[in-house]
């Protein structure tokens, strides 16, 4: 059974600060989606990983996946209010989307 | 830009009832799928429909649950006699048929069994 564990689960971080949210899977995935989801809200897709090495850049997240140690990382760069919210890692399985635990991030002043 | 719109977005019910949660998926779309989430915790698969039938179902999504797509536009959820523990947010999500295509999700529809 394919698993999803990220870590870590509360991440309470100071603005200005950076920081890295990791994504673990079990068995091998041909994609890794990260998702954001603000309160009681829908998800919001941010990235889409399809190979080994891939690294994607938005504003001040970047998102990279190594399929070999099969971990993605989400690095937060100089870490703004805006960005509290909780980010979702999802690997494809078959033809559905097996999502992490989530990782709530809390950016204070 | 086309999105998946769910409706309700709020639902409450009694225990032991029935509920039918709707959604419209994009609109050339072919596959469709449902995702719950209890509340604080990770989105979970439930369901996926594609060619009108299911193609895959997960643990949770037992005999109380059924889907179907009743017409051209709509894809529901139904579950029969609601328990206290199907409390959570609903969402679903729908996807072209390119390979690649991304599954794009709705807004989401809040169940509250009390």
């Amino acid at each position: 059974e394919l698993k999803v564990e990220q870590n870590p689960l509360f991440l309470s971080m100071q603005e200005g600060k950076n920081y890295t949210i990791y994504c673990n899977y079990s068995t091998t995935s041909d994609r890794l989606y990260w998702y954001r989801q603000d309160p009681g809200k829908s998800l919001e897709s941010l990235f889409v990983l399809l190979s080994n090495g891939a690294v994607k850049q938005e504003g001040r997240l970047m998102a990279s996946l190594d399929t070999k140690a099969r971990l993605s990382t989400l690095h937060i760069t100089a870490a703004v209010h805006d960005l509290s919210a909780t980010y979702f890692c999802a690997v494809t399985n078959t033809d559905k989307l097996i999502f992490g635990t989530g990782t709530r991030l809390q950016v204070f002043p | 830009e086309p999105e998946v719109t769910q409706t309700p977005s709020h639902q409450v019910t009694q225990m032991g009832q029935e509920v039918i949660l709707r959604c419209v998926p994009i609109s050339n779309h072919l596959y469709f799928y449902w995702y719950r989430q209890i509340l604080g915790q990770k989105v979970e698969f439930l369901v996926s429909f594609y060619n009108n039938e299911i193609s895959e179902k997960s643990e949770i999504f037992d005999d109380q649950f059924s889907v179907e797509r009743p017409d051209g536009s709509n894809f529901t959820l139904k579950i029969r006699s609601t328990k206290l523990e199907d409390s959570a947010m609903y969402f679903c999500a729908s996807k072209g048929d390119r390979v690649g295509d991304e599954q794009f999700f709705g807004p989401g529809t809040r169940l509250t069994v009390l």
